[in-house]
């Protein structure tokens, strides 16, 4: 089955810095990579999502990148306020199927 | 509009009980998903629910059961309770998960 790994486990930047977090995939199958972000005591909410038919894609100050070849899919963060502090996963579908597997999270500070 | 509800918040039970979950998806929602986080985790998928028949299934034993109401609304049933149970298990509506709820906090002592 799929296996996402994603790094790192913990991340703590500067008010106005720029955050990215990584992670890989291992079934080629997967085309559909969500992202959440998880605030305290709550569920987590997507934030932004990449299917594989596109290398990149930007919200705001939120952005997404995929490498298909290299199975690798990030998220940018950037001007990164108090607020963006929560714990963040990637997840990895495969076409066809509805079970996401789900990176162990990072958990970002934004210190003010 | 009302996004993804469950209940309850927290509950606390003894090993070998059974507990029962429940979960209203977003308004216009037709499909429910369940999932299980435990501490320090991302979540894991447990089964879904489209049309009142379950659609898929996550690598959880059969004490894991649901069911789905003509309403679109869902009950997670945990048989036999184990203190490895003890997790935040999570309702999703939609086939892909975009809104989750907040969760019910499960306490096996």
């Amino acid at each position: 089955g799929e296996n996402v790994e994603q790094h790192p486990s913990t991340l703590s930047v500067q008010e106005g810095d720029s955050a990215v977090i990584k992670c890989t995939y291992s079934d080629s199958a997967s085309n559909y990579f969500p992202w959440y972000k998880q605030e305290l005591g709550k569920g987590p909410q997507l934030i932004i999502d990449i299917r594989s038919n596109v290398g990149e894609k930007k919200d705001q100050r939120i952005a997404v990148t995929l490498n298909k070849t290299a199975k690798h899919f990030s998220l940018h963060i950037t001007e990164t306020q108090p607020e963006d502090s929560a714990v963040y996963f990637c997840a990895a579908i495969p076409g066809g199927s509805y079970i996401p597997t789900f990176g162990r999270g990072t958990s970002l500070i934004v210190h003010p | 509009d009302a996004g993804v509800t469950q209940s309850p918040t927290h509950l606390i039970k003894t090993r070998g009980q059974q507990v029962t979950l429940r979960c209203s998806p977003k308004s216009g929602h037709d499909t429910v998903s369940w999932y299980q986080q435990a501490l320090g985790q991302g979540p894991q998928f447990i089964f879904q629910y489209y049309e009142e028949e379950e659609r898929q299934r996550g690598n959880f034993p059969d004490r894991f059961s649901g069911h789905q109401f003509p309403n679109y609304s869902s009950e997670l049933n945990v048989n036999a309770l184990l203190l490895g149970d003890s997790a935040l298990y999570l309702c999703a509506s939609n086939p892909s998960p975009v809104a989750f709820g907040s969760g019910t906090r499960l306490t096996v002592v």
